[in-house]
């Protein structure tokens, strides 16, 4: 079953903050960061683990709620070059199959 | 970079017609990934692999088949294409390490008439 991304789409004006919020009904065991430009491959922003560890990206941050299922990327003083769609990704039970989210449309103007 | 190369990156063929698409990675990661994206259903597994002549389905392989006789190269085959076989094809590497982290290429634009 795929994650659930919430919002849908997101505009923001330059420095502005924003959170990105993933969501599944089943147990996670990591959640997974992607962020894909338009025309481009999906490239990797953070992973983060079941027990507080994470890797990733030294400008973003996210969260990982294991009680309620739940993960969230913090953008704060967005560029423009955040602007993009951000999908998240779920493995369950240390699986190396991920299933992602329908993605997040972030567009950051000047 | 991750080394990842697709090919062909553009194709259009019609349906009926087999097709084969080619992921190469020149560094040496044991797992590897095709996925299918598509407007408003984000990125899917098709099928994946852990090894040489090792692979394992994912949420939509039907339709679809792998091979992998060398660590480099994983191919996707259609056997009889199909217009809902139309979408942006994505392989991806990783390493099975704590992280797992995946690397994509640059994808390949199928449309099937």
């Amino acid at each position: 079953q795929q994650p659930v991304q919430s919002p849908q789409a997101v505009i923001l004006r330059e420095g502005e903050d924003a959170v990105i919020n993933c969501s599944s009904s089943k147990a996670l065991y990591s959640v997974h960061w992607y962020r894909q430009k338009h025309g481009e491959a999906p490239v990797f922003l953070m992973i983060l683990l079941k027990g507080g560890e994470q890797k990733g990206h030294d400008k973003i941050s996210a969260s990982f709620n294991e009680k309620k299922q739940q993960s969230s990327l913090y953008l704060t003083a967005s560029q423009l070059s955040y602007s993009g769609t951000y999908f998240c990704g779920k493995t369950q039970g240390g699986s190396e199959k991920l299933v992602f989210g329908k993605g997040t449309k972030l567009t950051v103007n000047p | 970079d991750a080394g990842i190369t697709q090919s062909p990156r553009h194709k259009v063929t019609e349906t009926g017609t087999p097709v084969t698409l080619r992921c190469h990675q020149t560094e040496n990661h044991r797992y590897m990934y095709w996925y299918r994206q598509d407007p408003g259903h984000g990125l899917r597994l098709i099928h994946y692999s852990y090894g040489v002549k090792d692979t394992d389905k994912g949420e939509v392989s039907d339709g679809y088949s792998v091979s992998r006789s060398k660590t480099e190269d994983f191919l996707l085959t259609l056997e009889s294409a199909t217009s809902s076989q139309t979408s942006v094809y994505f392989c991806a590497i990783s390493e099975p390490n704590r992280y797992n982290e995946q690397f994509f290429g640059p994808g390949t634009r199928l449309t099937v008439l």
